[in-house]
């Protein structure tokens, strides 16, 4: 199967609101509430933000949200952050698939 | 705290073998799989498979059947990952990354384990 189709990159300024999409199909995405998204700074691994679609784990700040509709999923970050630019990866556990990474850029 | 070790940067020539090792701590390794994840050089990331700590049961993406081996040594809390007939286009960082306490999902990472394979 083919990678998620995420944009390859997305920018915004200081305190603005970012979504990053994640489209698959209904073998995927669209079956399923199990996905999770990843940020990955530079030579760093990537650490979970979100899992089973809007639920964040301890010590993830709320700026971070998750929303699904249908085949895709999407990342919301609100009032950006210097330290939010980073990759982000969406995964969805059916069909074990990761999204191809998107580059976010705080202006 | 929690936390997975891994082995150390390898090369290898095209048609080696490579065995990268994942050492669990500060949790009861049976209760949590581990998820074996790559990415080549500037690129994302790929799952590469999943083993059970409980029982070693395992989940191979369909690229890597046959040329992959995951096991794990529960007296010692390790995963391991044997990659064979090492390609070039096989150099990248490999994670190993539990899970299980979120449900389907990776909550702990190990550093990565980068290894080139290189004539």
């Amino acid at each position: 199967q083919s990678a998620l189709t995420q944009p390859r990159s997305v920018s915004g300024s200081p305190g603005q609101s970012v979504t990053i999409s994640c489209t698959g199909s209904s073998s995927n995405i669209g079956g399923s509430n199990y996905v999770s998204w990843y940020q990955q700074h530079p030579g760093k691994a990537p650490k979970l933000i979100i899992y089973d679609v809007s639920k964040r784990p301890s010590g993830v700040p709320d700026r971070f949200s998750g929303s699904k509709s249908d085949n895709t999923a999407s990342l919301t970050i609100s009032g950006l952050q210097a330290e939010d630019e980073a990759a982000y990866y969406c995964y969805s556990y059916a069909g074990t698939l990761f999204g191809g990474g998107t580059k976010l850029t705080v202006l | 705290q929690v936390q997975l070790e891994q082995s150390g940067t390898e090369v290898k020539k095209p048609g080696a073998s490579v065995k990268i090792s994942c050492k669990a701590s500060g949790y009861t390794f049976t209760n949590y799989g581990i998820t074996w994840v790559r990415q080549a050089p500037g690129q994302g990331l790929e799952w590469m498979g999943w083993i059970s700590g409980y029982n070693g049961y395992t989940n191979y993406a369909q690229k890597f059947q046959g040329r992959v081996t995951m096991t794990t040594d529960r007296s010692t809390s390790t995963g391991y990952m044997e990659l064979r007939s090492l390609r070039c286009d096989d150099t990248a960082v490999y994670y190993c990354a539990r899970e299980g306490a979120t449900p389907y999902a990776f909550d702990i990472w190990g550093q990565g384990a980068m290894v080139t394979v290189s004539s």
